[in-house]
């Protein structure tokens, strides 16, 4: 089994609809990150959490919220979509520590009509 | 702040062919410095990694030498396959204050038979 799972896969919903992308993890890690990707533009940090109590905002932070329900779970919202955030969207997490890598999920791909 | 530079793709090389993907950064102290690859439909992954200066990481016939007279963590490999075809991030984590990463902008490779 994955060791970073997201649901849903692929989404396409309508402009205005409220949408929660949701994953879990099972490496036992307390640090968990949304990403979202766009061509030419790479990775851009949406929110991470370092524990269940600890929400940070990333550098793209409007126009999403995020819950951390459990240590194992990260949960990204869009209240109400728009078309430009049509993307690709990764939940990555890690352990404490400079030297320690990130463990991506395999995205959801959101189409906002 | 950190950055992370790459140069921009595609890269396309035929099979066996010498492939170097040039990583520039900024940061301050001594970060890790990291190569993901982003196969297709897939999440990130991590390819190698480099926790000090003049270390080399190395996997699946990739290699990459921490400089940090430089501030290059160059991406190189031999011979290259149509199964290297994929996306190629440079990333690094500052040994200062909460260890977010921070990813270039990836660079797409294009291996022909």
């Amino acid at each position: 089994d994955a060791d970073v799972t997201q649901t849903p896969r692929n989404r396409i919903t309508k402009t205005g609809k409220r949408i929660m992308l949701e994953c879990s993890q099972t490496k036992g890690h307390d640090r968990m990150y949304w990403y979202r990707q766009d061509p030419g533009l790479g990775l851009r940090l949406i929110y991470y959490s370092f524990d269940v109590k600890d929400i940070n905002k990333g550098e793209i932070s409007d126009g999403y919220s995020v819950s951390r329900q459990a240590q194992a779970k990260f949960s990204l919202s869009l209240e109400s979509a728009i078309p430009n955030q049509t993307a690709l969207y990764f939940c990555a997490t890690s352990d404490l520590g400079q030297g320690n890598e990130q463990f991506f999920g395999p995205g959801t791909r959101l189409t906002v009509l | 702040g950190n950055s992370v530079t790459q140069m921009e793709g595609p890269v396309t090389l035929s099979e066996e062919a010498f492939l170097t993907i040039n990583c520039t950064y900024t940061a301050t102290g001594y970060p890790s410095l990291f190569w993901y690859v982003q196969y297709p439909g897939e999440g990130l992954q991590l390819l190698l990694k480099a926790t000090k200066a003049d270390d080399k990481g190395s996997n699946k016939g990739f290699e990459a030498t921490y400089r940090k007279e430089t501030t290059s963590f160059h991406l190189e490999k031999g011979s290259v396959q149509v199964s290297d075809s994929a996306v190629y991030f440079c990333a690094l984590r500052d040994a200062g204050g909460s260890y977010i990463p921070t990813f270039g902008r990836g660079t797409s490779l294009i291996v022909h038979p």
